[in-house]
């Protein structure tokens, strides 16, 4: 079945524009988190949501970082005022139930701030 | 909050010789360790994972073993082959916050033809 996916994979933005980033989590799958990878680092943890419930934001780095689930499917991690220092990949992973600790990655999304 | 340390950063290997990863954790309680692949411009992928319940898991040409006494769990890679290339990463769950998850720093792999 189809993965996680991602859209766009690429975002060039110059400093100052707001940036929105979607996740399509794999279909029926509750859990939905957001990590961000820095250049040879490690993915750290974003936010994490449960259906709509955004249950955990404590990894978003500042108030210019937003995400929303609406309707329990899709998600979007919107940027205001982009800085450079947000300049990484945005990873999105689903999991079944928030009892299944497997998490399945999209490809991510790069954004890179002028 | 968890802490996962994760050694070597680089490793080299010939192609048919075998590869190990090495990361330690802090939290006791963690109960569930997996391993990501991740080859350039893609996202992580699930390669294996390991329950605390059990010491040792295979598939195929890969395993992972945990020592929960020492706080430690390795990545075995047998055989090696050139497309074993890539970044590979530890995770081990945060207490703090529903399942998610804290990242080794990684380790570059190269397997030498």
């Amino acid at each position: 079945g189809a993965g996680v996916s991602q859209s766009p994979r690429y975002k060039v933005a110059k400093r100052g524009q707001d940036v929105a980033l979607r996740c399509d989590p794999i279909s029926g799958h509750v859990s939905l988190f957001w990590y961000q990878q820095a250049l040879g680092q490690g993915p750290e943890f974003l936010t994490y949501f449960q259906n709509e419930a955004q249950l955990d934001k404590s990894g978003l780095p500042s108030d210019r970082f937003f995400a929303e689930r609406p309707e329990g499917s899709v998600s979007t991690l919107k940027i205001q005022r982009t800085q450079k220092e947000d300049s990484a990949v945005y990873l999105c992973a689903s999991s079944l139930t928030p009892d299944r600790e497997t998490q399945y990655f999209g490809p991510g999304t790069r954004l890179l701030v002028l | 909050g968890e802490n996962v340390e994760q050694h070597p950063s680089t490793l080299s290997v010939q192609e048919g010789d075998s590869a190990v990863i090495k990361c330690t954790y802090s939290d006791s309680a963690s109960n569930y360790f997996p391993w990501y692949k991740q080859e350039l411009g893609k996202g992580p992928q699930l390669i294996i994972d390991i329950r605390s319940n059990v010491g040792e898991k295979k598939d195929q040409r890969i395993a992972v073993t945990l020592n929960k006494t020492a706080k430690h769990f390795s990545l075995h890679i047998t055989e090696t082959q050139p497309e074993d290339s890539a970044v590979y990463f530890c995770a081990a769950p945060s207490p703090q916050g529903a399942q998610k998850l804290v990242f080794g720093q990684g380790t570059r792999l190269t397997i030498n033809p």
